[in-house]
């Protein structure tokens, strides 16, 4: 199947810092998502972003497919921003299942 | 807008007994997927459905567990004789349809096994 490789594991911030969470595939994708999982569990739909830039906020994510990754921008980073990032891809051709890479887990220090 | 209602929240079993998790999808949805999250680690598939059919269950242990999303009702994951290793976060999530559609997910049911 395909591997999803995201960078780094664990990230810590201080309030305001900017930061750039990163996500790798192995293979052609038709589809990619991202997402934050808050403290409380809660996963959250940040981007549906198969190529392209876009933006939402302090949040912007860009994917380029011909290269396989994408990435994933936070500036002025709060508190609130603490939880995992995950990002979530499905192969052309298949069942459309997405497959999670292991997440980015970021504390923002106040 | 209701969101992806699951329940319980959570649900604590003992070796053995049964455990039944439900997912109600975002309303006019009509895929759902169970996916199961262990502690510090991301989510693994688990089964896909369309109403009234399973369309891949990959993901999901051959023995004691199964899924069903009927024509009316939630969607449920079932598992009988849960043992210790079956503790985790169970996580469903909704979309429209396919292809290439948004993700919804519910806020999961924590499964304890004691």
């Amino acid at each position: 199947g395909i591997q999803v490789e995201q960078s780094p594991p664990d990230l810590i911030l201080q309030e305001g810092a900017n930061s750039t969470l990163r996500c790798n595939f192995s293979d052609s994708v038709n589809n990619l998502q991202w997402f934050h999982q808050n403290p409380w569990g809660q996963l959250i739909n940040l981007f549906y972003i198969p190529s392209g830039t876009k933006q939402n906020g302090r949040l912007s994510a860009t994917t380029v497919a011909t290269e396989r990754y994408s990435l994933l921008y936070i500036s002025s980073s709060q508190t609130t921003d603490s939880g995992v990032y995950f990002c979530a891809v499905e192969k052309p051709g298949g069942s459309y299942i997405p497959t999670f890479g292991r997440g980015t887990s970021l504390i923002v220090h106040p | 807008n209701a969101g992806v209602m699951q329940n319980p929240r959570h649900l604590v079993r003992r070796r053995g007994q049964e455990a039944r998790l439900r997912c109600s999808p975002v309303k006019g949805h009509s895929h759902v997927y169970w996916y199961r999250q262990l502690p510090e680690e991301g989510l693994k598939f688990m089964v896909y459905l369309q109403k009234e059919n399973i369309i891949d269950e990959s993901g999901m242990p051959k023995e004691r567990f199964s899924a069903e999303f009927p024509k009316e009702g939630p969607s449920i994951l079932r598992i009988q004789q849960v043992v210790r290793g079956d503790s985790a976060a169970y996580f469903c999530a909704s979309s429209p349809g396919q292809p290439n559609e948004k993700l919804f997910f519910g806020s999961g049911t924590q499964l304890s096994v004691l």
